[in-house]
């Protein structure tokens, strides 16, 4: 089984269309969540971080759910402009003192086309 | 402006010529890394470094070496290349302090070995 493992899609939905992407992780161990959005021939770059609590940013949402070792994205009233890759990463935490070493983990990433 | 810079961002070169790609950060971050993209495999770790003189195989390593002797430069060397090490390859920072630090990516290398 992969470390982390994403629906790699190809997800082709409308303008204004909500869409849900959901990303499986098999370290329990895990503690940091991470969604990255990355254009075609581009580098990453970071879109959210995932918090226990669920967090939102303006039309996308990040939930975490430690118990089934998922987390999901949701990105509503989708915008041409949001047509990209998305992946999420994983960290574990292997220091209690504060900061992470863990290895940072990719899923290998879900398109997303959002069509006229 | 903080950023992560690599050069070159394109290179053909040939089977067994050595190069290097360097990877420069301007924000004192104590974390680097390389990663190589392909399809189907998605963002794999080459190698990372936890600070100066401290660095470690990540998932793919073999035909590859670094070296950390400033902490803002972590270059990428291919002593002998071969065909299978095309690919694009990113090099990212983040500091050390804090539980949910994200990586910051440089623009990319697509390297050709032909």
């Amino acid at each position: 089984r992969k470390e982390v493992e994403q629906d790699p899609g190809p997800f082709n939905v409308p303008e204004g269309a909500t869409v849900a992407f959901n990303c499986t992780y098999s370290n329990s161990a895990s503690q940091s969540f991470f969604w990255y959005r990355q254009d075609c021939r581009k580098e990453p770059k970071l879109l959210m971080s995932v918090y226990s609590s669920g967090n939102e940013d303006g039309r996308f949402t990040a939930q975490l759910n430690r118990a089934s070792q998922y987390i999901s994205l949701l990105i509503r009233d989708s915008k041409l402009s949001d047509s990209a890759t998305y992946l999420c990463a994983v960290r574990p935490m292997l220091n209690a003192g504060g900061t992470s070493y863990g290895k940072l983990t990719f899923g290998q990433g879900t398109i997303l086309t959002v069509h006229p | 402006e903080a950023q992560v810079t690599q050069n070159p961002r394109y290179l053909i070169t040939v089977t067994g010529k050595k190069l290097t790609v360097t990877c420069s950060q301007n924000m004192n971050h104590e974390y680097m890394s390389w990663y190589r993209q392909d399809p189907g495999l998605g963002l794999r770790q080459i190698y990372y470094s936890m600070n100066v003189e401290v660095t470690d195989k990540g998932d793919v390593p073999e035909g590859y070496k670094v070296s950390r002797k400033e902490k803002r430069n972590f270059p990428l060397i291919l002593e002998s290349p071969s065909p299978n090490q095309t690919s694009l390859y990113f090099c990212a920072s983040r500091g050390l302090n804090g539980n949910n630090q994200p990586q910051h990516f440089g623009d990319g290398t697509r390297l050709s070995i032909l």
